[in-house]
């Protein structure tokens, strides 16, 4: 069972050039959230997903976008690299509520993107 | 905006000692988590708190949620070379059935033996 799968692991960019970073998870799992953590610090939402089509912001979305199309699937673009965008990012997904609790977030094991 | 205070931000302990982390918040939430971080990995959890006041142990883990849903403790027994690592509080609210997590800024432990 692969859980959450994130590619590439590392990435360079130069200033102005675009990427999507790739998220795929196979729990079939409703859930889906992408996520920066720089250096020292705590991870914070870029944006979440409550199910295929749906997308919404988190605490830091600008610079960012992302698409929903299917369950499986949650990919993350930078359109315009700016170097505060130099960060690790984490992907995440998990299931609905089950008898009343919410459930834990899996983390995939990040891509490591350097933007000179 | 959320914020959770998370302390000490580094600790350097022997093997066997045991080991006290705390994390507070301005705001109050549904679900109290930590988790640990290797290097090069993402998060993984360690303990989940539901209820104000609860207590749970994981193995030589124990986590309190505290009594205003502001604040919980981590501690670490009998700590093993394995324990090294990064350990995060989070604060989770339930937004349109998704699970909005805030982190704190982690406390980084590193064991000599």
């Amino acid at each position: 069972n692969a859980g959450v799968t994130q590619t590439p692991k590392f990435r360079i960019l130069k200033i102005g050039q675009s990427m999507t970073l790739q998220c795929t998870q196979d729990m079939n799992h409703n859930y889906m959230y992408w996520y920066r953590q720089d250096p020292g610090m705590g991870l914070k939402l870029i944006y979440y997903s409550v199910g295929a089509g749906i997308t919404d912001k988190g605490e830091v979305p600008n610079g960012y976008n992302v698409s929903r199309s299917t369950t499986e699937d949650f990919p993350l673009r930078l359109e315009l690299a700016a170097p505060s965008q130099t960060s690790v990012y984490f992907c995440a997904s998990s299931q609905a509520l089950i008898q009343g609790r919410d459930q834990p977030q899996h983390f995939g094991d990040g891509t490591r993107l350097s933007i000179l | 905006g959320q914020q959770l205070n998370q302390s000490p931000q580094s600790m350097f302990i022997q093997e066997g000692e045991d080991v006290s982390m705390n994390c507070t918040s301005s705001s109050i939430f549904n679900t109290w988590l930590w988790y640990k971080q290797d290097p090069g990995e993402g998060p993984v959890l360690l303990i989940a708190l539901y209820k104000a006041g609860e207590l749970t142990s994981n193995g030589r883990l124990t986590a309190q949620f505290g009594i205003t849903r502001k604040d919980s403790f981590l501690n670490i027994s009998a700590s093993i070379p394995s324990d090294v690592g990064i350990y995060f509080c989070a604060g989770q609210d339930n937004i349109q059935g998704a699970q909005k997590l805030v982190f704190g800024q982690g406390t980084r432990l590193t064991i000599n033996p």
